[in-house]
């Protein structure tokens, strides 16, 4: 069965440079959602997307913003890179409707050096 | 605001032991409870779900079930193996009028399973 597609799976930036994650939804899902995971730390909400519409917000900073594409693709675009930005990056989608279970992709290891 | 509480590890065992990782919750309303599994450098897995009280999730052996009275969603396996050795993760998640299923996730209880 198709997964969740996330690229490029690694990533090594430096300091205030920029960085766009991709991620590809299961076929058919509606709604995607980036989850960041620090090192050791469970992974932390950053935004959603339903129907190309943000349809919440976590903690995603002022920095970074995202977008869903007519393709239902999703794009996570992160500027003025911090050192503490180094994290794993998980993109996830679901069917919104009813209790539909989240899949997530293998996520984007973002190093910031 | 909604919270999931789960127990710190690393939980070290040997192979073919019982194990158990206490997962609690709070919660406004009826959430759905699960258990994901992340292996060493891979991401996040779906390993097992309920969806309501006294639903009993199974998967590869482990089993959770879902304790309304209690608020919880422990996690056991009879018998465990050196491949179970992971980080799980207990989540829940409410249907959002705008945000469809947005999970919240536990700390991460890190398995360690030796031969």
């Amino acid at each position: 069965a198709a997964g969740v597609i996330q690229s490029p799976r690694h990533l090594i930036k430096e300091k205030r440079e920029t960085a766009t994650l991709k991620c590809y939804p299961i076929p058919r899902h509606d709604t995607v959602y980036w989850y960041q995971q620090g090192p050791g730390q469970d992974p932390q909400f950053l935004i959603s997307f339903y129907e190309k519409m943000q349809s919440d917000k976590g903690s995603i900073p002022d920095r970074f913003s995202a977008q869903q594409f007519s393709d239902y693709h999703s794009e996570l675009n992160m500027s003025s890179l911090e050192l503490g930005d180094s994290a794993l990056y998980f993109c996830a989608s679901s069917r919104r409707q009813g209790r539909s279970i989240i899949y997530f992709g293998p996520g984007t290891r973002l190093t910031v050096t | 605001g909604d919270s999931v509480t789960q127990m710190e590890g690393p939980v070290t065992l040997s192979e073919e032991a019982f194990l158990t990782i206490n997962c609690t919750y709070t919660a406004t309303g009826y959430p759905s409870l699960f258990w994901y599994v992340q292996y060493p450098g891979e991401g996040l897995q779906l390993l097992l779900k309920a969806t309501k009280a006294d639903d009993k999730g199974s998967n590869k052996g482990f089993e959770a079930t879902y304790r309304k009275e209690t608020t919880s969603f422990h996690l056991e396996k009879g018998s465990v193996q050196v491949s179970d050795s992971a980080v799980y993760f207990c989540a829940l998640s409410l249907p959002q009028n705008n945000a469809g299923n947005m999970l919240t996730f536990g700390g991460g209880t890190r398995l360690m399973v030796k031969p």
